[in-house]
């Protein structure tokens, strides 16, 4: 089963443009995490929002975790070509402390 | 340096065979997982560990085992059970006392042939 699901699916923008991408998870949290993945390649983290966090920034990464919808955003401001890759949100499950992955929004940066 | 090793990076498997993968981390961590990627897709969980001489089944079990007879090692052993194992399989670590990231290996791509 799916934990988070990430909205949306695909998303290709102008570089220097902001990207965001959306995650929903179903049930109670430790943190939520995104990852980037370029392509064939393993897993980077990104960021780390734990459940009493509302909001944190690393670089040009900005994460908002709203625990009453139970979703989260990434915002990655001035795109650049090589933050094409796929993004990932995780969740770490407070019943079970599995760590569960959505499918991913896979981000194209057009030059 | 530390880090979580994945081998090997590319493996053929043949219809029948049990094939094992092996990951290996110097991080000091309690928990390790083991995923599958499939194209184009996300990850799912197959088995994790959160302590020695300890493991849970994921999503999709079925078809692997696993062991965890040292804090720094989770091979995974693919089975001729595993009707569908071509995919990318990742493995990963957590520090759980911590509550923090995991880290990824670059993965081990297996293909059956």
């Amino acid at each position: 089963s799916q934990q988070g699901e990430e909205d949306p699916q695909a998303l290709s923008i102008q570089e220097g443009e902001n990207a965001t991408m959306n995650c929903s998870y179903k049930t109670s949290i430790n943190n939520l995490q995104w990852y980037r993945q370029n392509s064939g390649r393993g897993l980077v983290h990104l960021i780390l929002i734990r459940s009493n966090e509302r909001e944190k920034h690393s670089g040009r990464l900005r994460v908002t975790l709203d625990t009453s919808k139970k979703s989260s955003s990434l915002l990655i401001t001035a795109s650049r070509a090589a933050d094409t890759a796929s993004y990932f949100c995780a969740t770490d499950a407070r019943r079970d402390d599995k760590i569960i992955f959505g499918k991913g929004t896979r981000l194209h940066i057009l030059p | 340096d530390g880090g979580i090793t994945q081998s090997p990076k590319y493996l053929f498997r043949k219809e029948g065979q049990n094939v094992t993968l092996s990951c290996e981390q110097n991080l000091n961590h309690d928990a390790m997982y083991w995923y599958r990627q499939d194209p184009g897709q996300g990850l799912r969980l197959i088995y994790y560990s959160q302590i020695v001489n300890d493991f849970q089944k994921g999503d999709i079990a079925e078809g692997y085992s696993v062991s965890r007879e040292k804090k720094e090692s989770f091979p995974l052993t693919v089975t001729s059970a595993q009707k569908n194992p071509t995919a990318f399989y990742l493995c990963a670590s957590s520090n759980r006392l911590m509550n923090t990231e995991a880290f990824f290996g670059q993965g081990t791509r297996l293909t059956v042939v």
